[in-house]
């Protein structure tokens, strides 16, 4: 059965932090990993990782993915009050149902 | 921006009604998604679609039904409602021929059966 593990899965960081979020996988035929961020509804995209060692970037927001260890991380440098949100991670396989398989989300709290 | 639209956004409905979740996009996408998520939980596939007149069920087995008979539209339906039914519902939609395997998301009904 296909898993998607997050860690931790709640944080309370100052803002100006620098956080870190982890995501292991496990899944059959594995194609790629996506980051969202869902604030209070739907979930919205942030990065899609298919090769190993290739940080993907966005302002303030980076993104590895390590092929051989199954893991991720999503990093977020100099945090501000917007970017509380629960951040999910997923992972896409080659088989089965063509959906992904998401994690339980990690809760990011950004305090003033 | 993604043009993907859910309704209703909000529906409070008793035990044992027949219940239609909407979902629609512009994008000209093949592949729909419907997912069940319960707070502070993951979400679930339940329902997918590779286009017109293909519908499979998901990784979660669910009691719902799906149909497609036009590109655009996806819509869920709920022949009996229970409160087991009260969840947040999210139709997502991909475009397979491009190398990205985003999906778009819609806003969401959160249903709440009484």
């Amino acid at each position: 059965e296909d898993k998607v593990v997050q860690s931790p899965l709640s944080l309370v960081v100052h803002e100006g932090d620098t956080v870190t979020l982890n995501c292991s996988y496990e899944v059959t035929n594995f194609r790629s990993l996506l980051w969202y961020k869902q604030e209070k509804k739907a979930p919205t995209f942030l990065f899609m990782l298919t090769s190993s060692g290739i940080e993907k970037k966005s302002g303030r927001l980076s993104s590895i993915l390590d092929k051989k260890e199954l893991f991720s991380i999503l990093n977020i440098t100099a945090t501000q009050t917007g970017d509380s949100a629960v951040y999910l991670c997923a992972a896409k396989s080659g088989g089965g149902a063509d959906g992904l398989t998401f994690g339980k989300g990690t809760h990011l709290i950004i305090q003033p | 921006e993604a043009d993907i639209y859910q309704t209703p956004r909000y529906l409070v409905i008793g035990t044992g009604k027949k219940i239609t979740l909407e979902c629609s996009q512009t994008m000209g996408h093949d592949k729909m998604y419907w997912y069940q998520q319960d707070p502070g939980m993951e979400l679930h596939l339940i329902h997918y679609s590779y286009g017109v007149n293909s519908t499979e069920k998901g990784d979660l087995s669910s009691e719902s039904t799906v149909s497609r008979i036009r590109t655009e539209h996806f819509p869920l339906t709920l022949e009996s409602a229970r409160p087991s039914h009260t969840s947040q519902y999210l139709c997502a939609s991909s475009d397979p021929t491009g190398i990205s395997y985003e999906q778009y998301f819609g806003p969401g009904t959160r249903l709440t059966v009484t």
